[in-house]
């Protein structure tokens, strides 16, 4: 069955650097997510992207947060400059067709641990 | 007022029970919802979708959704101790399209 993959699976760095967190979307996805659970507490929407650029963003998703999707396969999440409160479990979610009637599917996620 | 809201448990249920899991919304032009589940440390599974009223079924699953109520339920029949785990529920908004999650509902079914 087709996954999306995440890389890495976790990442330690320290504040104030920048991380860059990689999923590889199931190859016929369209609409590509990204969402972020921190320990204990529910999981929050960051970004939807859609035909190559951004549909949606959250409060959340400041100037420290950027997307991109490079080379046509993977989607990247990219903080700049890291927070010890951006320490959270990071989900790569995308969906074939409009999410409202099938959902998505996630990535196995990255734990980023911010010291 | 939240958007998916869900009672955080634990609930626990004997072995070969039927554990029951409600959720509500208060966007009233949400169509469809989500069932999803979470093992501990792991990223959410969708296991059941629903978007007309009355009850959808998929093995030991039952979704059930009451528009009028504004709520969705999950039922599982015959529990497992595999079934431990947080069930969260995700319905989308009336405009965009992603899925907004309730905080889920840890279930611990015991042997």
């Amino acid at each position: 069955e087709p996954e999306v993959t995440q890389t890495p699976s976790h990442q330690v760095t320290q504040m104030g650097q920048e991380v860059i967190l990689r999923c590889v979307p199931i190859s016929n996805h369209l609409y590509f997510y990204w969402y972020r659970q921190i320990l204990g507490q529910k999981v929050e929407f960051l970004v939807s992207f859609y035909n190559n650029e951004i549909s949606e963003k959250s409060e959340i998703f400041d100037d420290q947060f950027s997307v991109e999707r490079p080379d046509g396969s993977n989607f990247t999440l990219k903080i700049r400059s890291t927070k010890l409160e951006d320490s959270a479990m990071y989900f790569c979610a995308s969906s074939e067709q409009d999410p409202i009637l099938y959902g998505y599917t996630f990535g196995s996620g990255t734990r980023l641990t911010v010291v | 007022q939240k958007e998916v809201e869900q009672n955080s448990g634990p609930l626990s249920v004997p072995e070969g029970a039927i554990a029951s899991l409600n959720c509500t919304y208060s966007d009233r032009g949400s169509q469809s919802f989500f069932w999803y589940r979470q093992y501990s440390g792991k990223s959410p599974e969708l296991i059941m979708f629903i978007y007309s009223n009355g009850d959808t079924e998929d093995g030991r699953f039952t979704a059930q959704l009451n528009k009028a109520s504004q709520y969705v339920s999950l039922l599982i029949r015959d529990s497992q101790p595999s079934d431990s785990a947080t069930y969260l529920c995700a319905g989308p908004k009336a405009a965009g399209n992603k899925l907004t999650f309730g905080g889920g509902t840890r279930v611990l079914v015991k042997p």
